[in-house]
């Protein structure tokens, strides 16, 4: 079965730093993969998403960008983080015609 | 513009009742639907899927989809406290890879 691992689960970063969040993938080839963030008390946005290797849509203009490297790595990086940048993020791959996710990675930018 | 909408609620229901959580969504040319539930802090979980029109079951949930009217809901027969959660009506379009989901409903068994 398909697992989706993800870290760190927790960071705490300043303003300005910047971040890498990276997401695995086993039992799977070939997934599209995805990259969602939760702010407190809001919905799910969909940041970024991958048909495959090198291939990368960006849903929304933000100072974050997103990499695949290999079939099933997902990585998520910002050269320099701003305060809005806190929330939870979460890596989701698909298996069949659903999607599942990660445990999430809590980051808080202070 | 592909929009999901639901009512953020909370949703308070006696434990032992049905609830009742609706979701519409903005464009037509939509292929499939799910219910996700989120608890606190934790990573949404999928509780089911649907296709078609009509209801489809699994235990104490049903889902309902209504592709006319662009709605589509899910019932929670015999509420239990742990079914306190947010949930989350996701849909993915026809010939797209993207998969997105409403805001949430947060659910209140009250015991």
């Amino acid at each position: 079965s398909q697992t989706i691992h993800q870290w760190p689960a927790t960071l705490v970063q300043p303003v300005g730093s910047p971040l890498s969040l990276e997401c695995t993938v086993e039992g799977t080839s070939n997934p599209n993969l995805y990259w969602y963030r939760q702010a407190a008390g809001r919905g799910l946005q969909l940041l970024f998403y991958s048909v495959g290797i090198g291939q990368i849509s960006s849903e929304v203009p933000q100072n974050l960008s997103a990499s695949r490297p290999q079939d099933r790595q997902f990585i998520l990086s910002s050269k320099k983080l701003l305060l809005s940048d806190s929330g939870f993020y979460l890596c989701a791959g698909d298996r069949g015609n659903t999607i599942y996710f990660g445990e999430g990675s809590w980051l808080t930018v202070v | 513009q592909k929009e999901v909408e639901q009512n953020s609620g909370p949703l308070s229901v006696p434990e032992g009742a049905i609830a009742s959580l609706n979701c519409t969504y903005s464009d037509r040319g939509s292929q499939s639907f799910f219910w996700y539930r989120q608890y606190s802090g934790k990573s949404p979980e999928l509780i089911m899927f649907i296709y078609s029109n009509g209801d489809k079951e699994d235990g104490r949930f049903t889902a309902q989809l209504n592709k006319a009217s662009q709605y589509v809901s899910l019932l929670i027969r015999d509420s239990q406290p742990s079914d306190s959660a947010t949930y989350l009506c996701a849909v993915n379009w026809e010939r797209d890879d993207k998969i997105i989901f409403g805001k949430g409903t947060r659910l209140h068994i009250l015991p």
